[in-house]
């Protein structure tokens, strides 16, 4: 079955660390890849996407993804976080080629930062 | 602006009392879902639509039902609501096709004692 894997729950760093999260997914294709964003209390916003061309993705708020196949990985990172940065962030993959794209979510990954 | 709206955006009931909860986009998007998000288990698939009159199951449509019968509008039923659908609901929408994300509503709390 496809399905997306989070190794971390919970993260705690202190501003101006380095944040790196691990996300993983079961072969399934061709697939499309998104991390999304959940300040305590919203709803999900889309962080970055990774469809084709360079593997390495840059979105909103300072954040990067990397997209590395034969590993079947997509972590996203930040050089340097903030408070602000306090959220759960979930990775997102959708299998297939066209039509209708199903969003499979990872389990998500809760993260806190101390100033 | 171009959102996704839901309401309620709490809710409590009992158990047994019908309930339905709304769901419309403004973006004229295709596709709509509805997800249900527990601790632990990220976000998981209750039902989606592909256009207007076309519904199909996710990965736990038990106890829910849904109707598509304008672009809009997605609403999701819970014909007999039980304590094990207490969870954060949302709904979401997207033009479809490999180039697009989900646009996500607010959310809707409910609650079922």
């Amino acid at each position: 079955a496809q399905s997306v894997s989070q190794h971390n729950h919970h993260v705690i760093l202190s501003e101006a660390a380095s944040l790196e999260l691990g996300c993983n997914y079961s072969y399934g294709g061709t697939v499309n890849l998104f991390w999304y964003v959940q300040y305590p209390g919203q709803h999900l916003q889309l962080l970055l996407k990774y469809f084709s061309g360079d593997p390495l993705v840059k979105g909103i708020k300072g954040f990067e993804a990397e997209f590395i196949k034969s590993k079947f990985s997509f972590n996203l990172r930040k050089p340097s976080v903030q408070w602000s940065d306090t959220a759960e962030y979930f990775c997102a993959v959708n299998y297939g080629s066209g039509g209708y794209n199903k969003l499979i979510f990872g389990a998500g990954t809760r993260l806190a930062v101390h100033p | 602006e171009a959102q996704v709206t839901q309401n309620p955006r709490y809710l409590i009931t009992v158990t047994g009392k019908k309930l339905t909860v709304t769901c419309s986009q403004n973006m004229n998007h295709e596709y709509m879902s509805w997800y249900r998000q527990d601790p632990g288990l990220g976000l998981r698939q209750i039902y989606y639509s592909m256009n207007v009159e076309v519904t199909d199951k996710g990965d736990v449509p038990e106890g829910y039902k849904v109707s598509r019968k304008e672009k809009r509008n997605f609403p999701l039923i819970l014909e007999s609501p039980s304590p094990n659908q207490t969870s954060l609901y949302f709904c979401a929408s997207s033009f479809g096709g490999r180039d697009y994300g989900y646009t996500f509503g607010s959310g809707t709390r409910l609650t079922v004692v």
